[in-house]
């Protein structure tokens, strides 16, 4: 069964603190996302990659970076977390090439910075 | 960039139909989807359609586009209580295959 597996399901931060969101595919897929989901907003686009050590900003990079050193892994980092930095994050990824594109998500890893 | 507009509730009951509506302003958007979130979980695609479709029917779900207005919609058949979710309306665009997502439609069944 394919699988994107997010390492934390929960996560409770202080403000200040680095954070590492960690994120493992399976399915030896190229691009690899993060989303943030909040309520009336739906999900934002935050990084991307569409190979090893390559990343695109998204939508709202700010107060973010990521990092690709491995294929099946894309990492997300908050360098210095702030309260309105509280959300649920979600990871993707898709094959390259002339597909449909799917996503295929994790479940998600909700972040509480106090 | 692109943006994607749906309304964020829809509430019908059992058996009934549910239409979910969803607009876009980027015309080069190649698949356009309906991904389905259940409680506490991730996201996982519901259908899609290619942009050079009007239509799609898989069982219970039928997608409509209208390429002209930038809308897409989602219509579930016989709606039952496990229908009951988040639904999310998407495009893809770009070299990457970029995807934006709407704000997502809370779909409430009543039995």
């Amino acid at each position: 069964d394919v699988k994107v597996t997010q390492s934390s399901r929960y996560l409770v931060k202080r403000t200040g603190e680095k954070v590492f969101l960690e994120c493992v595919q399976d399915m030896d897929h190229e691009n690899m996302f993060w989303y943030r989901q909040d309520p009336g907003l739906g999900l934002r686009l935050i990084y991307f990659s569409y190979d090893v050590k390559m990343k695109e900003k998204g939508d709202i990079p700010e107060g973010y970076s990521v990092s690709r050193e491995k294929k099946e892994r894309f990492s997300l980092i908050l360098e210095s977390a702030s309260t309105n930095q509280t959300s649920m994050y979600l990871c993707a990824s898709s094959a390259a090439g002339a597909g449909t594109g799917e996503l295929f998500f994790g479940e998600g890893s909700r972040l509480t910075v106090l | 960039g692109e943006d994607v507009e749906q309304s964020l509730f829809l509430s019908v009951r059992e058996g009934d139909s549910s239409v979910i509506n969803c607009t876009y302003t980027d015309s080069s958007s190649t698949y356009l989807y309906w991904y389905k979130q259940e409680p506490g979980a991730g996201l996982q695609l519901l259908t899609y359609i290619f942009s050079n479709m009007d239509m799609k029917q898989d069982q219970r779900l039928t997608v409509l586009l209208n390429k002209k207005d930038k809308h897409l919609s989602l219509r579930i058949a016989d709606t039952q209580t496990g229908d009951s979710a988040i639904y999310f309306c998407a495009v893809s665009s770009g070299g990457y295959q970029k995807v934006t997502f709407g704000t997502g439609t809370k779909l409430q069944v009543i039995p």
